[in-house]
């Protein structure tokens, strides 16, 4: 089993729908969870990020950790089509200065308009 | 500001051939790190520095050597390309400590052939 596993997609969803991304891992002693947005072509850039269970909000996205069932999520509302990216959950252990990231493999996503 | 500068953006080998990706952030970062992306495989880290003069291997180190002789580069050597080196490689920057987040900067597209 994967240490981190994302549902690569292809997601398709019209502009102004709920978007809702997720990632499971396995390995309890991730403590720092993050979401990167990679347009095409380009380097991923941190879009999120959040070391404690329950919601964090910014704007039009909401991300959301679940420990106990080593859930995360992100939630897009009202998505645009500037909004189709690929999204890539990140991962980190807690402690130290450690700063080495697991990524999922990311999820492709369109919105329509 | 530039951010992290990587180059070339395309290049091509032959079996065998060596060849050293370029890497410069001008941001005093203090952690610098060596990512490929392969589809399906999501982002694996090669090797990574936590400093000038230290560097450390990731994930998937094989093929692959670093130094870091100044805060701003991180060059990546290919000491003899494989067509399983065939990849897009990230180099990402961070400030440490406490601070996680990561900058990547735009790719390098390689073919191994």
């Amino acid at each position: 089993q994967k240490e981190v596993e994302q549902d690569p997609g292809p997601l398709s969803v019209p502009e102004g729908a709920i978007v809702s991304l997720n990632c499971t891992y396995s390995n309890s002693a991730f403590q720092y969870f993050m979401w990167y947005r990679q347009y095409s072509r380009k380097g991923p850039e941190l879009l999120m990020y959040t070391y404690s269970s329950g919601n964090k909000e910014d704007g039009r996205f909401t991300a959301q950790v679940d420990k106990s069932s080593k859930y995360i999520s992100l939630f897009i509302r009202d998505s645009q089509p500037s909004d189709s990216a690929t999204y890539l959950c990140a991962m980190k252990l807690g402690g130290g200065s450690n700063y080495k990231l697991t990524f999922g493999k990311g999820t492709l996503l369109t919105v329509n308009p | 500001n530039a951010g992290v500068t990587q180059t070339p953006k395309f290049q091509v080998l032959k079996t065998g051939q060596s060849m050293t990706l370029q890497c410069a952030q001008d941001m005093n970062h203090e952690y610098m790190s060596w990512y490929r992306q392969d589809p399906g495989m999501g982002l694996r880290l090669i090797h990574y520095s936590v400093g000038a003069g230290i560097t450390d291997q990731g994930e998937v180190p094989n093929g692959y050597n670093v130094s870091r002789s100044t805060t701003e580069d991180f060059p990546l050597r290919l000491l003899s390309a494989a067509p399983s080196q065939t990849s897009v490689y990230f180099c990402a920057s961070s400030p440490g400590g406490t601070n996680e987040k990561l900058f990547f900067g735009s790719g390098t597209q390689l073919s191994v052939l």
